[in-house]
């Protein structure tokens, strides 16, 4: 089955722990995609990745990173989490930067 | 400052009626729109999509129309059923130029009624 796989679907965390959300896809997409939906705010792109190796900041790259070793794998990084990080974190794939994209679960994220 | 908006929070039909969906953008660059449905605790899901050389894209119930020159797209859900209710994104993007991201609405919760 076609799919986007996030992990951890929820997760609390302290203040200041290293924390990484998985991502993978088997689509052999080359465009991935990282978001956070917060009430009122919709939407909003992190990162995202045109290809292995090649990534750029989008909307609310702040406290975040991500990396592209395969096409596959696209982790987000939360050095040093905060508070403002609570949010539910989307990853998505498209074969292309000019499709519609498939989303993941979604990771529900506390940092206390 | 918003590109893309929903300017409906929320929306609610009884089944069987037409819902219809509203969204207005402000970049005459846009030349891609789609729109994505989302259900609680599920990532959203690609509904439909329509090039900007079209007006009108149809599949099943469900059919979105666009008017370039007001700048405003629609999303209709004939006959509406319980199932759709959910939380309905209208997103954009310009396919050609420097800046390809994908640009989004907040959204609209349709809450469809037995």
């Amino acid at each position: 089955e076609a799919q986007v796989t996030q992990n951890p679907r929820y997760l609390i965390t302290v203040t200041g722990k290293k924390l990484t959300v998985t991502c993978s896809q088997n689509m052999n997409h080359e465009y991935m995609s990282w978001y956070r939906q917060d009430p009122g705010l919709g939407l909003r792109q992190i990162y995202y990745s045109m290809n292995v190796e090649v990534t750029d900041k989008g909307d609310v790259p702040e406290g975040y990173k991500v990396s592209r070793k395969e096409k596959r794998n696209f982790p987000l990084i939360l050095e040093s989490p905060s508070p403002n990080q609570t949010s539910l974190y989307f990853c998505a794939s498209s074969l292309s930067d000019s499709g519609g994209y498939t989303f993941g679960s979604g990771t529900r994220l506390t940092v206390v | 400052d918003q590109q893309v908006k929903q300017n409906s929070p929320s929306l609610s039909v009884q089944e069987g009626r037409i819902s219809i969906l509203n969204c207005d953008y402000t970049n005459s660059m846009f030349d891609y729109f789609l729109w994505y449905k989302k259900y609680p605790a599920e990532g959203p899901t690609f509904l439909i999509s329509i090039s900007s050389i079209k007006d009108k894209n149809e599949d099943g119930r469900f059919t979105v129309f666009l008017n370039k020159s007001a700048k405003h797209l629609s999303l209709h859900i004939v006959p509406s059923q319980p199932g759709d209710s959910a939380v309905y994104f209208c997103a954009a993007k310009s396919r050609t130029g420097n800046n390809r991201k994908l640009i989004w609405g907040l959204g609209t919760s349709l809450a469809v009624n037995p």
